[in-house]
């Protein structure tokens, strides 16, 4: 699986797009980027998926470059309750390995 | 909605003692997993299961063991507990490796 990278820590302010970018530059053709996010002491809750198109469903936007070799998540209108660690994961789709790096850690700001 | 549960969020044993994690899923997914997280280190798959009675070891699996003997349940075995095996420990599941991953709550164990 294809590593990635994401920023440590970001701040938005509520009621902004939170757009939050990962580097995923080894990336394969049959690998999906997908989005979760972990809310404190709670488990990692599913976002968003896609493989080249971009997506978008109730939650959140997720635009992947031409090239797919970097990927932004948009929560369009951040809330407080939108504070949580962010995972982009990459993995071939049919496996059953997903690796979760340290993740973006995003404060939604009053 | 996909509801994975696990039987403790919290758990405090001594060195030496086994320890059962349980968790159930309601959803009849084929997969089930173990994870642990830790600071720095981010998720880490211990042991996966895509069938009753089937297991494969994930990228830690020393000092653990599962047991899948219903669909539905999986279960986390620590036959003697160590300092080093204090962590969150979560479970998931899936429908099939073409689906996303369902999360429970996670249990915090602490071995004293």
């Amino acid at each position: 699986d294809a590593k990635t990278t994401q920023p440590t820590s970001m701040d938005c302010a509520e009621g902004r797009a939170a757009n939050l970018p990962c580097n995923h530059s080894t990336i394969s053709g049959n690998e999906y980027v997908y989005w979760y996010r972990q809310i404190h002491s709670q488990g990692p809750q599913y976002i968003i998926h896609g493989l080249k198109n971009n997506e978008t469903n109730e939650m959140a936007s997720l635009i992947i470059t031409e090239d797919r070799k970097s990927s932004t998540l948009i929560l369009p209108h951040a809330t407080l309750r939108d504070t949580a660690v962010y995972y982009c994961i990459v993995r071939a789709s049919g496996t059953y390995k997903y690796i979760f790096g340290t993740g973006t850690r995003l404060k939604v700001l009053a | 909605d996909v509801k994975v549960t696990q039987s403790s969020r919290y758990l405090v044993k001594r060195t030496g003692e086994k320890v059962f994690l349980e968790c159930v899923q309601d959803m009849d997914h084929e997969n089930m997993f173990w994870y642990r997280q830790d600071p720095g280190l981010g998720l880490r798959l211990i042991y996966f299961s895509y069938d009753v009675k089937m297991k494969e070891k994930g990228d830690i699996p020393e000092g653990y063991s599962v047991s899948r003997e219903k669909k539905e349940r999986f279960s986390l075995i620590l036959e003697s507990a160590s300092t080093n095996q204090t962590s969150m420990y979560l479970c998931a599941s899936n429908l099939d490796s073409y689906n996303e991953q369902f999360f429970g709550p996670g249990t915090r164990l602490t071995v004293l």
